[in-house]
């Protein structure tokens, strides 16, 4: 198994431009998660998927939109983007009724 | 890779030694505590968790301690070695939630 993958690894973009961000799972697991990493602030959760066809905002959902395409795949997208979104983005999942997340390794986006 | 976390607290230990990482919650509806491991340019990894209705529990070389009265957790870790220099991540999670808040994380450095 994989396990949780994303891409792409590193993404450069100008201020005002659009991308999305793509992640999948191998595991079957139920819910998906985008947090972003900020240095000294830890992960703060962006949006979930707590089950296929169902999303959540969660502490930083602003500016960013989701799509949960299937049971595998969960994309975040940067409509417009800004330099405050850069940031390190992380994906995990997680089974039902379970709560310990596998992450994936991660795209660094940098907004200039 | 990835410079996550410019200004986190730093623990120096030297190899061989015990570690014990600690952190403080707020949210007294939290019934559910995890410690992740996060090596540079890598997604966190799961150590080990804790369910409010216990004070301890023991992993592989690994002890987590939550102390309800004063909303303290902390994470042993025993004859710590190079490989376990990172930075961890303690999260909790809200009764009724199905995500995770994660704290700002505390660098491990072992000492040959």
């Amino acid at each position: 198994n994989a396990g949780v993958t994303q891409t792409p690894k590193f993404q450069v973009l100008k201020t005002g431009q659009s991308m999305t961000l793509q992640c999948a799972q191998d595991m079957n697991h139920n819910s998906m998660y985008w947090y972003r990493q900020d240095p000294g602030m830890g992960l703060r959760l962006i949006y979930y998927s707590a089950s296929e066809g169902t999303t959540d905002k969660g502490e930083v959902p602003n500016g960013y939109n989701v799509s949960r395409l299937n049971k595998r795949e969960f994309s975040l997208r940067l409509e417009s983007a800004a330099p405050s979104q850069t940031s390190v983005y992380f994906c995990a999942s997680t089974r039902l009724w379970e709560y310990e997340q596998y992450f994936g390794p991660g795209t660094r986006l940098t907004v200039t | 890779g990835e410079s996550v976390g410019l200004h986190l607290p730093t623990l120096s230990v030297q190899e061989g030694d015990n570690s014990i990482i600690n952190c403080a919650y707020s949210n007294s509806a939290s019934d559910y505590f995890i410690w992740y491991k996060q090596e540079s340019g890598k997604g966190p990894q799961f150590i080990i968790d804790i369910r409010s209705n216990m004070d301890k529990r023991q992993g592989q070389r690994v002890t987590v301690l939550l102390n309800k009265t004063v909303k303290h957790l902390s994470l042993q870790i025993a004859a710590t070695q190079p490989g376990d220099s990172a930075v961890y991540f303690c999260a909790e999670r809200e009764t009724g939630r199905r995500a995770l808040t994660f704290g700002s994380g505390t660098r491990l450095q072992v000492q040959p």
